[in-house]
């Protein structure tokens, strides 16, 4: 049974850039979570979706930040019109339940 | 609101002996989860134990245990003949009762662990 899967592990984008990280949550899991992690610090969440809905987005700024998790495919975060400031490591974690929560690698975004 | 404090920014310990890292958290729930993730070099997230509140033996898993404290609020993780593969960061996190609306995992800064040879 495959881990979860994040891809990809590093992306470099220029200001003003889009920014799609990709996340497919282990087999069985319909929950999935986006965290992000700035350097030296713990992580912070983002949002928490099961398949086609957003059951919870309040970690996420308002502007530019958007998740959707199909029906088919994977879960995509999407960041439009990068700046320095989204550089981080993203995290995603999946679940089958409100149970433990596994992570993925994480993508490392770099923002020139 | 949780919060989720880890005092030691950084700690080392030599190889084969114990160490112990702290975790404090503040919450106002009787029915929650705690978790000890590590984070290695690599910065893959990695369970390292869990412990449900309602459960007063403290869990253990190989050379890791931890001792919760409810009354306290007090969750430290215990690491037997460490070794070098367990440098990394430790991260302490909670989370609330099984109710749909807490599945936010509250963290902590971390601990950076280093293993002296």
């Amino acid at each position: 049974n495959a881990g979860v899967m994040q891809n990809p592990r590093h992306l470099v984008r220029r200001r003003g850039q889009e920014a799609r990280l990709r996340c497919s949550p282990m087999k069985g899991h319909s929950h999935v979570y986006w965290y992000r992690q700035l350097p030296e610090e713990g992580l912070k969440f983002m949002v928490y979706l099961q398949k086609e809905n957003i059951i919870d987005e309040s970690g996420m700024p308002k502007e530019r930040f958007s998740a959707e998790f199909p029906k088919e495919g994977p879960s995509i975060l999407r960041i439009q019109q990068v700046v320095r400031g989204d550089s981080a490591a993203y995290f995603c974690a999946s679940s089958p339940s409100l149970q433990t929560q596994y992570f993925g690698p994480g993508t490392r975004l770099l923002v020139l | 609101a949780q919060t989720v404090t880890q005092s030691q920014p950084e700690m080392s310990v030599q190889e084969a002996e114990t160490v112990t890292l702290s975790c404090t958290y503040d919450t106002s729930e009787s029915d929650y989860y705690l978790f000890w993730y590590k984070q290695p070099p690599s910065r893959q997230m990695i369970l390292v134990i869990r412990q449900e509140a309602y459960k007063q033996q403290n869990a253990t898993e190989n050379r890791f245990s931890v001792n919760f404290q409810k009354a306290a609020k007090s969750f430290s993780l215990k690491i037997s003949d460490s070794q070098l593969g367990d440098a990394a960061m430790y991260f302490c996190a909670y989370r609330g009762p099984s109710m749909d609306s807490n599945y936010q995992l509250i963290w902590g800064a971390g601990t950076k662990l280093i293993i002296k040879p």
